[in-house]
């Protein structure tokens, strides 16, 4: 595709269940982050991907958060345990290299926790 | 540490009218900053970016952006708004976090225009 996919759109799950979150970036964008958006919090960083080094796991805000990236290309966030708390907009973006260039974002995907 | 400040949660203008969205930043060194826009269940779009050259940045939609080293500020500008322009708006710091780079963004200011 020519953007940033995320799916599904949408998620309501009830509190305690492990939810999954995957974002296909742009074809050949070696760097891939992930960001939450709640209501009036702004972006708040979660995990950055770059090629094939270690990912930069800061933002992650508990151990029931988690994140990979397969062959470099797709990305999936697991978040375990859901919590009220997590009910946010969580937001994929991908660039070319990283450092200077601008973000693709994708449409992002609204969980909800029950 | 890096952050970004966007003071203003909400801004109202008409129609017609100019608009300044205000950023303010803190970075140890040059950053490169940017402008995002929003618009409802939408990911975020790039309207300008600053890192070196010409303070005075143009950008798409009309938008232009002045870097202000002496306020580390980087404030939003259009002379003239159209109501499609109501959006959320967000400005974005780009630097080195223990050797990532990873954009920090302000909260977001969200912009609504009267007729």
């Amino acid at each position: 595709g020519a953007g940033v996919s995320q799916s599904p759109s949408n998620k309501v799950t009830e509190k305690g269940k492990d939810v999954e979150l995957r974002c296909d970036p742009i074809s050949g964008h070696t760097a891939l982050y992930w960001y939450r958006q709640s209501l009036g919090q702004g972006l708040e960083f979660l995990i950055y991907f770059q090629g094939n080094s270690a990912p930069d796991k800061s933002g992650l805000p508990s151990d029931r958060f988690s994140a990979e990236r397969t062959g470099g290309s797709v990305s999936t966030l697991t978040i375990q345990r859901t919590q009220q708390e997590d009910s946010a907009v969580y937001l994929c973006a991908s660039s070319p290299q990283g450092a200077g260039e601008k973000l693709f974002f994708g449409s992002g995907t609204q969980l909800s926790v029950l | 540490a890096q952050s970004v400040t966007q003071p203003d949660i909400h801004i109202t203008v008409s129609e017609g009218a100019s608009l300044e969205l205000r950023c303010n930043y803190s970075y140890g060194a040059t950053p490169y900053l940017f402008w995002y826009v929003q618009s409802p269940g939408q990911g975020l779009q790039l309207l300008l970016k600053y890192f070196s050259g010409d303070t005075l940045v143009q950008g798409i939609k009309g938008f232009e952006a002045e870097f202000k080293r002496s306020q580390s500020s980087f404030n939003l500008r259009k002379p003239s708004v159209h109501w499609s322009d109501a959006a959320e708006y967000f400005c974005a710091l780009g630097g080195l976090s223990g050797g990532s780079y990873i954009p920090t963004f302000g909260r977001g200011t969200s912009l609504i225009v009267h007729p």
